[in-house]
């Protein structure tokens, strides 16, 4: 069954680090996100991605995040300069037809612990 | 403000029993209402996926309902496993126009299942 992957499973820096997580979506899905969960919190939105930009964003996606899809099939978050507040879970998912429509398959996250 | 309010926060329930999550949602526009599984340090599993035209789904022995009317959602697990020791997670889910959307996540109820 296809599957979201997500690289990699846990990743530790030191504060002010730039931190790259990646992630292969669903092979036939044009709708990816990115979300996050700090311990003990709910799942929060942070970007949705389709046709190749930004389609949506939360407050939390400042000026420190962005997200790219640099060769077809890679989907990566990259936070610039990391803070201890961006600990947390990061989830990726895809579908086929966007939030509205169809089941959201996400990914195993990607657990940053920033010292 | 869409907020999705779940409760019990948790659940302790022997093997073989059944359980019934309460979810309650102030969500508009609202476009469907998604339960979630999602076991410790893992990414959420889709369980159903509701519009507000469907009363009830089932999914094996999970079965949501909704009134939308009253802006309600239950998830009930009959015969409940030890596996089904996770967190289960009301999603609600915004539409924009179009297929654009954001999801608006609940806390969550944990939920223990005891020998």
């Amino acid at each position: 069954e296809p599957e979201v992957t997500q690289t990699p499973s846990h990743q530790v820096t030191q504060m002010g680090q730039e931190v790259i997580l990646r992630c292969v979506p669903i092979s036939n899905h044009l709708y990816f996100y990115w979300y996050r969960q700090i311990l003990g919190q709910k799942v929060e939105f942070l970007v949705s991605f389709y046709n190749n930009e930004i389609s949506e964003k939360s407050e939390i996606f400042d000026d420190q995040f962005s997200v790219e899809r640099p060769d077809g099939s890679n989907f990566t978050l990259k936070i610039r300069s990391t803070k201890l507040e961006d600990s947390a879970m990061y989830f990726c998912a895809s579908n086929y037809g966007g939030a509205n429509t169809g089941e959201l398959f996400f990914g195993e996250g990607s657990r940053l612990t920033v010292l | 403000k869409n907020q999705v309010e779940q409760s019990p926060q948790s659940l302790i329930i022997l093997e073989g029993k059944n359980c019934t999550l309460q979810c309650n949602y102030t969500v508009s526009p609202f476009s469907n209402l998604r339960w979630y599984k999602q076991d410790t340090g893992r990414g959420p599993v889709s369980l159903t996926i509701m519009t507000f035209s469907e009363n009830t789904k089932s999914n094996g022995r999970y079965t949501a309902t909704l009134d939308a009317d009253t802006k309600q959602s239950s998830l009930h697990i009959t015969a409940s496993q030890l596996s089904d020791s996770a967190s289960y997670i009301c999603v609600v889910s915004v539409w924009y126009g179009g297929s654009q959307g954001n999801l608006i996540f609940g806390k969550g109820t944990k939920l223990s299942v005891k020998p």
